[in-house]
């Protein structure tokens, strides 16, 4: 099992429709789990952290689930400027300390 | 806003030949990052940085790589001989004190010919 993944996508999704998705972690010694998006040929921007009682920032919520061992992402009310990749990261603590990114979910939202 | 910055935005080098790559993190960041990511795939971490050494780094970053802050500001990444494969965009990112939140430059693009 890879050690963080997620659905490559592409989500097709109409402006104003709510989307979610998953990444989901082999290693039971992730501390540490945020969102960020990427947009083509740029730097990954923090999007979220993720928190274990969930966090919502405007339109965006994400949520950690431990025993399953998976974050989500949900979207609401999806803007035009909502498509990008949006990129799980992992940090693993323990005899050496990791940061794992995930492939990323291609989100295209359509007018 | 403060912001990291990376200079140069791309380099084109021969295989063979050292490149180094410098990074200016926000300026009260005490943890700093080298990433990779090869064309149309996921983002590699390379190596964290703090109090002037390496705390962690991948299997990437070989004896090819080093790091260094040479003065209050800057951060460098140095490729020694550069292979075809080394071709790729490499990011900085930098992190506050107990925070795992990075935040990253805009990446240089390295070709290597």
């Amino acid at each position: 099992r890879k050690e963080v993944e997620q659905d490559p996508g592409p989500f097709n999704v109409p402006e104003g429709a709510t989307v979610a998705f998953n990444c989901t972690y082999s290693n039971s010694a992730s501390q540490s789990f945020f969102w960020y998006r990427q947009d083509c040929r740029k730097e990954p921007k923090l999007l979220m952290s993720v928190y274990s009682s969930g966090n919502e920032d405007g339109r965006f919520t994400a949520q950690l689930n431990r025993a399953s061992q998976y974050i989500s992402l949900l979207i609401r009310d999806s803007k035009l400027s909502d498509s990008a990749t949006y990129l799980c990261v992992v940090n693993i603590k323990g005899r050496d300390d990791k940061i794992i990114f995930g492939k990323g979910t291609r989100l295209h939202i359509l007018p | 806003e403060p912001e990291v910055t990376q200079t140069p935005s791309h380099q084109v080098t021969q295989m063979g030949q050292e490149v180094i790559l410098r990074c200016v993190p926000i300026s009260n960041h005490l943890y700093f990052y080298w990433y990779r990511q090869i064309l149309g795939q996921k983002v590699e971490f390379l190596v964290s940085f703090y109090n002037n050494e390496i705390s962690e780094k991948s299997e990437i970053f070989d004896d090819q790589f080093s790091v260094e802050r040479p003065d209050g500001s800057n951060f460098t990444l140095k490729i020694r001989s550069t292979k075809l494969e080394d071709s790729a965009m490499y990011f900085c990112a930098s992190s506050e004190p107990h925070s795992y939140e990075q935040y990253f430059g805009p990446g240089t693009r390295l070709t290597v010919t």
